[in-house]
């Protein structure tokens, strides 16, 4: 069975700071893994996924993430906040063998940009 | 993204009422989901349909009761809730099942 977790339920940055927000998973096989990100009311938008090929990972608005198979991990970075980029945060896996798996999504986590 | 959309965006109801959320896609897709976020929890998958049938049904409640009356429509159907059902009901949807989900922007729901 899958499982995610991660580290901080809140991260706080400085506009303009390094973001590094970090998930961690675990799977018997080779997982899918995505990012997603939630807006105050609003749902869940896709940031990016990795499936297989390159291990690091671009997706939307200047996140990316690298896949560690040794580590477990796909933590999410961006070189320099925005103020925009307050919002929930969750990684979610899915067993990349298995065509009609469910995801698991992790806890999330809230992303503070600070002025 | 407008590819999913959920009616009513907020409700409160009393726990005698009956209710029913409505989710609709315009993706083409053929899986539809619903899920359960209450606060300071991960997300709660309740209900999975692909090609229109339910596949998966997370040992949810008999209150809550789903219909996919085709591949663009979910609905939950809500009767005798309780307090603890208080939370934002997500709809999603994918081209099949486990494959990218694409959500709608929620149903906040409050029962007094």
């Amino acid at each position: 069975a899958q499982s995610v977790t991660q580290l901080g339920s809140h991260v706080s940055v400085s506009e303009g700071a390094l973001v590094l927000l970090r998930c961690n998973y675990s799977s018997s096989v080779p997982p899918y893994l995505f990012w997603y990100v939630q807006y105050p009311n609003q749902g869940l938008q896709l940031l990016l996924k990795y499936t297989t090929g390159a291990t690091l990972v671009k997706g939307i608005n200047g996140f990316e993430a690298e896949f560690k198979k040794s580590e477990t991990s796909f933590h999410l970075t961006k070189p320099s906040a925005h103020m925009s980029d307050a919002a929930e945060y969750f990684c979610a896996v899915r067993n990349g063998r298995n065509y009609g798996q469910n995801f698991v999504f992790g806890p999330g986590t809230r992303l503070s940009v600070l002025p | 993204e407008t590819g999913v959309t959920q009616t009513p965006r907020h409700l409160v109801m009393g726990m005698t009422n009956k209710k029913s959320l409505k989710c609709e896609q315009h993706l083409g897709h053929n899986a539809m989901y619903w899920y359960k976020q209450s606060a300071k929890k991960p997300l709660e998958l309740m209900f999975v349909y692909s090609l229109e049938e339910r596949v998966e049904n997370n040992s949810v409640p008999s209150r809550f009761s789903p219909e996919c009356p085709n591949s663009s429509h979910l609905f939950l159907h809500l009767h005798t809730l309780q307090p603890e059902d208080s939370a934002l009901y997500l709809c999603a949807s994918s081209q099949d099942q486990g494959q990218t989900q694409y959500f709608g922007p929620g149903t906040r729901l409050l029962v007094l």
